[in-house]
């Protein structure tokens, strides 16, 4: 079974309107991290926005939040004023417990966004 | 952050041929390394954690044998793909962690990748 579904190969948006990328993910393990990652043309994996399972609120950073609906296990991820540079591959990815950089991440298929004028 | 490197960046060798990568943690000890391996316009697959001083645990389905995984320091791991051949041509990223808690967004940091090609 899939632990990591994005359901969106590709994604168009018009430079500086906002733009919703999804995510779903599925654990049992009560103790969990979200992920989301930028991953340009160049290849190198830029880490974006993390949200614990336990966090209460929706993690921001910048330009990106996290539309984090536990209940329905999912983790959305919002960019809002999209840039031309925000053209790339996007992937969710889980890590199962919380702590400890020796959890094993799992990545989603990844969303293609392209930022248009 | 943190910064890991890989090293090449980009390698074209002729197939049956032994190709080794380099992943080093320039500024923190790295207990932990993961290998990924990503073929064109798909995901991250995860082939190996490896762990200083003990053997790779392989995920299913990667041969051990073919892809040896080596992490003799807490600064350096290697992956050699032995007798290469077309198919194994893809691109391997790996991240390194210390092991630690903390902030956890920090804990995994990802090499720039090596695009390898097989002839």
């Amino acid at each position: 079974a899939q632990k990591i579904t994005q359901t969106q190969p590709g994604m168009f948006v018009q430079e500086k309107e906002a733009v919703t990328l999804d995510c779903t993910y599925d654990t049992s393990d009560p103790s969990y991290g979200l992920f989301w990652y930028k991953q340009p043309s160049s290849g190198e994996m830029i880490f974006l926005i993390y949200q614990g399972s336990y966090d209460q609120q929706n993690a921001t950073e910048g330009r990106y939040s996290l539309n984090f609906q536990k209940a329905r296990k999912s983790a959305n991820l919002v960019i809002s004023a999209s840039q031309l540079g925000d053209s790339a591959m996007y992937f969710c990815a889980m890590r199962e417990g919380l702590t400890g950089g020796g959890n094993k991440l799992t990545f989603g298929t990844g969303t293609q966004l392209k930022v248009e004028l | 952050g943190a910064v890991v490197s890989q090293h090449p960046s980009r390698v074209i060798c002729k197939s049956g041929t032994s190709v080794k990568i380099e992943c080093r943690s320039l500024d923190f000890q790295a207990t932990t390394m993961f290998w990924y391996r990503q073929f064109p316009k798909q995901s991250l697959m995860l082939m190996a954690t490896s762990n200083e001083g003990s053997k790779a645990t392989y995920e299913q389905g990667v041969e051990k044998d073919k892809f040896l995984i080596n992490h003799a320091s807490l600064t350096l791991s290697t992956l050699t793909v032995t007798s290469a051949h077309p198919e194994d041509s893809s691109f391997y990223i790996c991240s390194a962690s210390n092991g630690v808690g903390g902030r956890a967004a920090d804990e995994q940091f990802f090499g720039p990748g090596t695009r390898l090609t097989v002839l």
